[in-house]
């Protein structure tokens, strides 16, 4: 178990440019979130996965945004044309299944956009 | 919608000094309550969880938490803090049976313990 993996650990971009993230959770864990935390506050629910279906997406998720999780393994998460308000740290999470609330987080992606 | 307060931003305390950290939550439904920990360049780490059961929960480091049903509080205990406590600690519910298990995090609590 080398836990959930998150890369890169930072990424400093242009407004305007793209950027995606990739998140490696544990092998065998379903269930897999994205979660953005900005100075000052708590991480906010992006969107979930379990296996390769994405059934839930936050009000936050805007178009701009866009996650995949291909085969249930992996997940990316994109964002098109970048702005300075997306800064944030952008943490992905897992877990086994439903009885087990037991998220791992992963170390994060830091997001600079200037 | 969920809500989760975290009253104190930041703590300061001296070693062996007790901690109560304090958590209210908003919703009128069931429940599961957890308490997340985060120490300086580390990823986000389980202390205490909540589902049902005797109110007082224990958990990791010697951390324990109290769930006040009539006050909606969830709030995190420790009788004596050690400078290797200093962290941020989250407070976080999510809606017991829900679908997606997503939790709904608080501001969370700086603490910093003096030696």
């Amino acid at each position: 178990d080398t836990g959930v993996s998150q890369n890169p650990r930072h990424k400093i971009t242009k407004r305007g440019q793209n950027v995606t993230f990739r998140c490696d959770p544990i092998s065998e864990h379903n269930r897999l979130y994205w979660y953005r935390q900005t100075l000052g506050q708590g991480p906010e629910f992006l969107t979930y996965f379990q296996n390769e279906a994405q059934l839930e997406k936050s009000r936050l998720l805007s178009d701009r945004f866009s996650a995949e999780r291909p085969k249930g393994s992996f997940s990316t998460l994109e964002i098109q044309r970048t702005e300075q308000g997306d800064s944030a740290m952008y943490l992905c999470a897992s877990s086994l299944d439903r009885g087990n609330y037991g998220y791992t987080f992963g170390s994060g992606t830091r997001l600079t956009v200037v | 919608a969920q809500s989760v307060s975290q009253h104190n931003h930041h703590v300061i305390l001296s070693e062996a000094a007790s901690l109560e950290l304090g958590c209210n939550y908003s919703y009128g439904g069931t429940v599961n309550l957890f308490w997340y920990v985060q120490y300086p360049g580390q990823h986000l780490q389980l202390l205490l969880k909540y589902f049902s059961g005797d109110p007082l929960v224990k958990g990791i480091k010697g951390f324990e938490a109290e769930f006040i049903k009539s006050k909606f509080s969830f709030n995190l205990r420790k009788p004596s803090v050690q400078w290797s406590d200093t962290a941020e600690y989250f407070c976080a519910v999510a809606v017991a049976g829900g679908a997606t298990n997503k939790l709904i995090f608080g501001t969370g609590t700086l603490l910093a313990v003096q030696p």
